[in-house]
């Protein structure tokens, strides 16, 4: 079965620094998403990506987040001044379609984002 | 706000044994996932629920929607090691927005 491609698996920064999350959806996918799990806490929504554009964000995607698709296969997660809180699991997912009722979400294996 | 309560959160049981999970909300809603996920992978999906009522089986795992559609419930008969796992079960919010609760992690001892 395609697969949903997260690298690095692990990432470890310095509080303050420039991280970028890289992930590769399924190629006939068009819909991306990122979510993250801090430790021990619930599975939370970033941002969904669709035709260049963001279509919702949380409350947790402030101005230190971003996303950008760069070429035809990489969808990247961008925190500009890491904070420690931002220490979590960051799960790349992509689906084909939106809004129908079984439409089915592909999530990578994460990057295991450490701030120290 | 705790949208989905999953119940219990940690669950060990012995390998051939049955055994249930719930989650539960205040809330109506039109649809629920359930998602297992193991230790260093992404939640990957198992099956979705739309109709209050509904029963969907996955091999020994027997998915429940209810009647009410505010609440859900998995049934793993004869458990196996390999179902080990986190299972999760999540809401749609908006166009693929998921709402997950935290979770009923699950673990069968050989």
């Amino acid at each position: 079965e395609p697969e949903v491609t997260q690298t690095p698996s692990h990432q470890v920064t310095q509080m303050g620094q420039e991280v970028i999350l890289r992930c590769v959806p399924i190629s006939n996918h068009l819909y991306f998403y990122w979510y993250r799990q801090i430790l021990g806490q619930k599975v939370e929504f970033l941002v969904s990506f669709y035709n260049n554009e963001i279509s919702e964000k949380s409350e947790i995607f402030d101005d230190q987040f971003s996303v950008e698709r760069p070429d035809g296969s990489n969808f990247t997660l961008k925190i500009r001044s890491t904070k420690l809180e931002d220490s979590a699991m960051y799960f790349c997912a992509s689906s084909v379609d939106r809004g129908a009722t079984n439409e089915k979400l592909f999530f990578g294996s994460g990057t295991q984002l450490s701030v120290l | 706000t705790q949208l989905l309560e999953q119940s219990p959160q940690f669950l060990s049981i012995q390998e051939g044994e049955n055994l249930t999970v719930y989650c539960n909300s205040s809330s109506v809603f039109s649809s629920l996932q359930w998602y297992r996920q193991e230790p260093g992978e992404g939640p990957v999906l198992l099956v979705t629920v739309v109709t209050g009522g509904e029963v969907k089986k996955l091999k020994r795992l027997t998915f429940q929607f209810g009647d009410a559609r505010k609440d859900s419930s998995l049934h793993i008969t004869a458990a196996q090691p390999g179902d080990t796992g986190l299972y999760l079960c999540a809401l749609k919010r908006g166009n693929n927005r998921l709402a997950f609760g935290k979770g009923n992690q699950v673990v069968v001892i050989p």
